[in-house]
């Protein structure tokens, strides 16, 4: 069956423009993860939504960031006034539920170049 | 602060060789401890994963050891193979909690 699948794949902008990630999760899986992976930096935790809901947005580096997910399903990750450091891969996982325990599984990432 | 610290940064292993990577958390809420292999342009895959309630978990050729005491987990390939080069991420995760937590990642070449 279908993967998480990322959109676009690369992005490259310049710097102070805003710019939109999207993943398409696993179908019937309820919980969506944001991970960012910087080179030497491992993955670094941002959001996490159970359906519709965020409880857990303590990862976001700054207000410059924020996320949404509609219908249980899509999810974007808005990026604004981008800066150089924030140059990474933008990883979104889904699990089919949320306990511990619950394999997440990853999508390609979304490789972001701020110019 | 670095919750998950992960050794080596890289690592070169001869074919038919052990490879060992290992991991130290200091969080003792962290119950759910999984490893992540990540091929290059792809996102991370569960290789495999341990509760703190077993000392060992053994899947194929790769086996994940779990000291609760000293707070150390290690991932061990076995007869590693040239396909196994990538790079391995360990995690762990807090009781109640799905997120993961992750230690930086160590490169691993197995050399034909």
């Amino acid at each position: 069956g279908a993967g998480v699948s990322q959109s676009p794949s690369n992005k490259v902008t310049e710097k102070g423009k805003d710019v939109e990630l999207r993943c398409d999760p696993i179908s019937g899986h309820t919980a969506l993860y944001w991970y960012r992976q910087s080179l030497g930096q491992g993955l670094e935790f941002l959001i996490y939504f159970q359906g519709n809901s965020a409880p857990d947005k303590s990862g976001l580096p700054s207000d410059r960031f924020s996320a949404e997910r509609t219908g249980g399903s899509v999810s974007t990750l808005t990026i604004q006034r981008t800066q150089q450091e924030d140059s990474a891969v933008y990883l979104c996982a889904s699990s089919l539920g949320a306990g511990v325990g619950e394999t997440q599984y990853f999508g390609p990432g979304t490789r972001l170049l701020v110019l | 602060q670095q919750q998950v610290k992960q050794s080596p940064q890289s690592l070169i292993v001869q074919k038919g060789g052990i490879s060992i990577i290992n991991c130290a958390y200091e969080n003792t809420a962290f119950d759910y401890f999984p490893w992540y292999q990540q091929f290059p342009g792809k996102g991370p895959a569960l290789l495999i994963a341990i509760r703190p309630d077993v000392s060992e978990k053994k899947e194929g050729r790769f086996t994940i050891s779990f000291n609760k005491s000293a707070k150390q987990f290690s991932l061990h390939i076995m007869d590693s193979q040239p396909g196994d080069s990538a790079t391995y991420f360990c995690a762990a995760s807090m009781r109640g909690y799905s997120t993961l937590t992750f230690g930086k990642g160590t490169m691993l070449l197995v050399s034909p």
